[in-house]
């Protein structure tokens, strides 16, 4: 089983719609979370950190369920441009090493 | 501010062949790391460093990769003697340490023919 699971998609959604993505972890000690967006042949880039209370950025919320060891992120009013593959990260308590999952691919269509 | 450069951006070898991967992370971050990334694929952790501590090594493939950090700034990654299998965009990423934020260069691409 890997360290951090991620359904591949493609969630492809008309523009104005809401999409959710979660992913799972399977190390109960892990300890910080990210979302980073990563467009086609670009390197990633953070997007949000995961608290434990959640947190929203604009049309961006993301939510940790430590219980059934999961993260989300939910988009809201989808743009074209929120295209992009979305990569959750767990942080291991302990460590410094970043467990990047294989990424959820978003298509907004018009 | 500038950001993290990596350099060759394109690198084409032959197998069995050796190559190095420069990174120039952001003056004055102390953590540095190395991913692999295949096509399709998700990142795949390589090497840590940070600050004057012994790196973390634990996600290097095979003896035939290597990295080193001079002076706390410029990491090379160096592959020995490389297969096909090595083909794939290496990143790499800096950060102010801890478990913050990682920023991330533009990667190198290495085609192993």
């Amino acid at each position: 089983r890997k360290e951090v699971e991620q359904d591949p998609g493609p969630f492809n959604v008309p523009e104005g719609a809401t999409v959710a993505f979660n992913c799972t972890y399977s190390n109960s000690a892990s300890q910080s979370f990210f979302w980073y967006r990563q467009d086609c042949r670009k390197e990633p880039k953070l997007l949000m950190s995961v608290y434990s209370s959640g947190n929203e950025d604009g049309r961006f919320t993301a939510q940790l369920n430590r219980a059934s060891q999961y993260i989300s992120l939910l988009i809201r009013d989808s743009k074209l441009s929120d295209s992009a593959t979305y990569l959750c990260v767990a942080i291991l308590s302990g460590t410094y090493k970043y467990i990047f999952g294989t990424g959820t691919r978003l298509k907004v269509l018009a | 501010g500038a950001g993290v450069s990596q350099s060759p951006s394109n690198k084409v070898t032959e197998k069995g062949k050796d190559v190095e991967l420069r990174c120039d992370p952001i003056s004055g971050h102390t953590a540095l790391y190395w991913y692999r990334q295949s096509l399709g694929q998700g990142l795949e952790f390589l090497i840590y460093f940070q600050g004057n501590s012994a790196p973390d090594k634990s996600g290097l493939p095979s003896d035939r990769f290597s990295a080193e950090r001079t002076g706390g700034s410029v990491s090379t990654l160096t592959i020995q003697r490389t297969q096909q299998e090595d083909s794939a965009v290496y990143l790499c990423a800096s950060g102010p340490g801890g478990r913050h934020e990682q920023f991330f260069g533009p990667g190198t691409r290495l085609t192993v023919l």
